[in-house]
């Protein structure tokens, strides 16, 4: 069974920075590219950034483009979003989401998300 | 405002059939294929079509998908109150080089 368990989301001051992790469990991680997707209080969803199954590629929202870095290290079946700069608007429930291969592939399970808030 | 235009809400009795529509260009929907996922109330979204018209295992044939240009749909037949839920489309833009989602569709079992 997909299991994708994130962590790291806390209440942080505006312009600081925060490190997500996810660790994954269920499939073989490097088959799979590996995306974090947000959603704010009672809003839809929105796709922050993407991560192709070997790391050579990377992709992100205009939101997240200069302030926001995803990586993954298949040797720990983990993924990470490393945000800085951090603005009110970033806050959201982060959801760590497994993708098909590469980036543009199909986006199928979800993890339970990791609340961020930022607020002075 | 989304890149992918749905419905905000649509309603109908149980037992029913309710389309969601989910609109697009052809950068995304119209040269990408179409996912769709259900969110209940509290819940993380849930995978409910792939490549535009597929059930993962475990859907109920009663959820269907299809796509017509740079426009897809979401079917639900035989209604239930459990299927109260936000629905959102999905798909990669090619000209973005991004995942875009629609705005999400309440659906209301009356």
């Amino acid at each position: 069974e997909v299991h994708l368990v994130e962590s790291g989301g806390a209440l942080v001051q505006p312009g600081r920075s925060l490190r997500l992790s996810c660790a994954a469990s269920g499939f073989t991680f490097d088959d799979y590219a590996m995306h974090w997707v947000r959603q704010a209080p009672v809003k839809g969803l929105e796709w922050v950034s993407g991560i192709n199954w070997n790391g050579g590629r990377v992709a992100y929202a205009d939101s997240a483009k200069g302030r926001f870095t995803i990586s993954r290290d298949n040797a720990k079946n983990s993924l990470y979003l490393q945000m800085s700069s951090l603005r009110p608007e970033d806050t959201a429930l982060y959801y760590c989401v497994r993708g098909l291969i590469e980036v543009s592939g199909m986006i199928d399970y979800w993890g339970q998300g990791t609340l961020v808030t930022v607020s002075s | 405002q989304s890149v992918l235009t749905q419905p905000p809400s649509v309603s109908a009795a149980p037992g029913q059939k309710v389309t969601i529509s989910c609109s697009g260009s052809s950068s995304n929907i119209g040269n990408n294929y179409v996912s769709w996922y259900q969110q209940l109330p509290g819940t993380a979204p849930k995978f409910l079509i792939y490549d535009n018209d597929k059930r993962p295992s475990g859907i109920p044939a009663r959820f269907s998908g299809s796509k017509s240009g740079t426009s897809a749909t979401l079917g639900i037949t035989g209604l239930q109150t459990g299927d109260e839920a936000d629905y959102y489309c999905g798909t990669w833009d090619s000209s973005l080089s991004a995942w875009v989602f629609g705005g999400g569709t309440k659906l209301t079992v009356l």
